[in-house]
């Protein structure tokens, strides 16, 4: 069964260093989103992307933040500066395209600042 | 805006008990509903969805009903395994925009054989 898979699934970095999250969702899918789960609290939206062009982001999602789908099959999260506050879970998501269909997670990138 | 609002956690239980985990939301609009689950070490899989009123998701022996009059979405199982011990997570999306889903703060369910 096709899934979402997404590298690493720990990264620690510095404050102040960038992180690329690299997603590959499913091979036919055309909505991607991007999630973020801070220790003990909810999953929140962060992003999503469709047709080559961000179609909604959340107040989270500042100029820290980036997104991009250098080749087709990757899907990528930027951090340019990471703070403290950035550790969190984060999970890739994929959909097809109709009004109804479910978006499929992966496993998730745990992010730790120090 | 959109929220859901879920039973607090953790929740304990026997092998074999019931179970309901409690789902409320608030949304503009006839958003679709879903759980998911994610059991230790592993990411948010779906469980159950139901798109529209009265529609009844199943899967595994879990059901919930959207009940569109009081704006819930409860997960129930008969008789709960101790493979069910995971995090559940209530979820909405709407049809406007990007279908975000927005989630619940989560269950965390521990089932004691």
């Amino acid at each position: 069964e096709p899934e979402v898979t997404q590298t690493p699934s720990h990264q620690v970095t510095q404050m102040g260093q960038e992180v690329i999250l690299r997603c590959v969702p499913i091979s036919n899918h055309l909505y991607f989103y991007w999630y973020r789960q801070i220790l003990g609290q909810k999953v929140e939206f962060l992003v999503s992307f469709y047709n080559n062009e961000i179609s909604e982001k959340s107040e989270i999602f500042d100029d820290q933040f980036s997104v991009e789908r250098p080749d087709g099959s990757n899907f990528t999260l930027k951090i340019r500066s990471t703070k403290l506050e950035d550790s969190a879970m984060y999970f890739c998501a994929s959909r097809l395209a109709g009004d109804t269909d479910t978006q499929y997670f992966g496993p998730g990138t745990r992010l730790t600042v120090l | 805006g959109n929220s859901v609002t879920q039973m607090e956690g953790p929740v304990t239980l026997s092998e074999e008990a019931f179970l309901t985990i409690n789902c409320t939301y608030t949304a503009t609009g006839y958003p679709s509903l879903f759980w998911y689950v994610q059991y230790p070490g592993e990411g948010l899989q779906l469980l159950l969805k139901a798109t529209k009123a009265d529609d009844k998701g199943s899967n595994k022996g879990f059901e919930a009903t959207y009940r569109k009059e009081t704006t819930s979405f409860h997960l129930e199982k008969g008789s709960v395994q101790v493979s069910d011990s995971a995090v559940y997570f209530c979820a909405l999306s709407d049809f406007q925009g990007a279908q975000k889903l927005v989630f619940g703060q989560g269950t965390r369910l521990t089932i004691n054989p």
